[in-house]
């Protein structure tokens, strides 16, 4: 089954303790991202990546980082995790490294820093 | 400032009810606009649009581009309670070598019985 898979789905923590929240995909697919989900500001992209060994900051890269060695997975990492980063962050893929293809959403972790 | 806006934000109908939802956008070096259905899960694709004026449809939902105007349309007709849920738009844009996709803030439709 086609799946972007997300661990893990939830998941609380203390301010400053590095945490990584694990993406892979199955569908051989170019094009990763990472969004956060807040309240009142919607569905905001964190980071993506075109290809193994290629990111890019989103729109709101600040406090995370990212890498992609394979093609298949996708780590968002928190070196230093802040209250402010507390959210529902989803992770997606997209056939089309140019993101013209319609992304495949994870079921989402749900990251709650104290 | 905001690249993509949804309206309205929320939306209450009765079920059978007809419902258009709006998006528009203004990004530059367009490629596409999608559209999302969330539930209380992740966000699941129901359209992509990249050519003004051609309707796409599945079932009772529709949607429809106006690159001239930059906006889109999502039309849901005789709506079901199952139709309850954030729906979210997209615009696909490129520049300097990147490619971003830029989310609205969602309407959210409920449709009561």
């Amino acid at each position: 089954e086609a799946q972007v898979t997300q661990n893990p789905r939830y998941l609380i923590t203390v301010t400053g303790k590095k945490l990584t929240v694990t993406c892979s995909q199955n569908m051989n697919h170019e094009y990763m991202s990472w969004y956060r989900q807040d309240p009142g500001l919607g569905l905001r992209q964190i980071y993506y990546s075109m290809n193994v060994e290629v990111t890019d900051k989103g729109d709101v890269p600040e406090g995370y980082k990212v890498s992609r060695k394979e093609k298949r997975n996708f780590p968002l990492i928190l070196e230093s995790p802040s209250p402010n980063q507390t959210s529902l962050y989803f992770c997606a893929s997209s056939a089309d490294r140019r993101s013209n293809q319609p992304q495949h959403f994870g079921d989402g972790t749900r990251l709650s820093i104290l | 400032e905001d690249k993509v806006v949804q309206s309205p934000l929320s939306l209450v109908v009765h079920e059978g009810d007809t419902v258009t939802l709006n998006c528009s956008y203004e990004v530059t070096n367009f490629r596409s606009l999608l559209w999302y259905k969330q539930e209380k899960k992740a966000p699941t694709f129901l359209f992509m649009l990249t050519s003004s004026g051609i309707e796409k449809k599945s079932g009772r939902l529709s949607s429809i581009l106006d690159k001239k105007e930059l906006f889109s349309i999502l039309n849901i007709t005789a709506t079901q309670t199952g139709d309850s849920a954030v729906y979210l738009c997209a615009a696909s844009y490129s520049g300097a070598g990147s490619y971003q996709l830029t989310f609205g803030k969602g309407t959210k439709l409920s449709v009561i019985p």
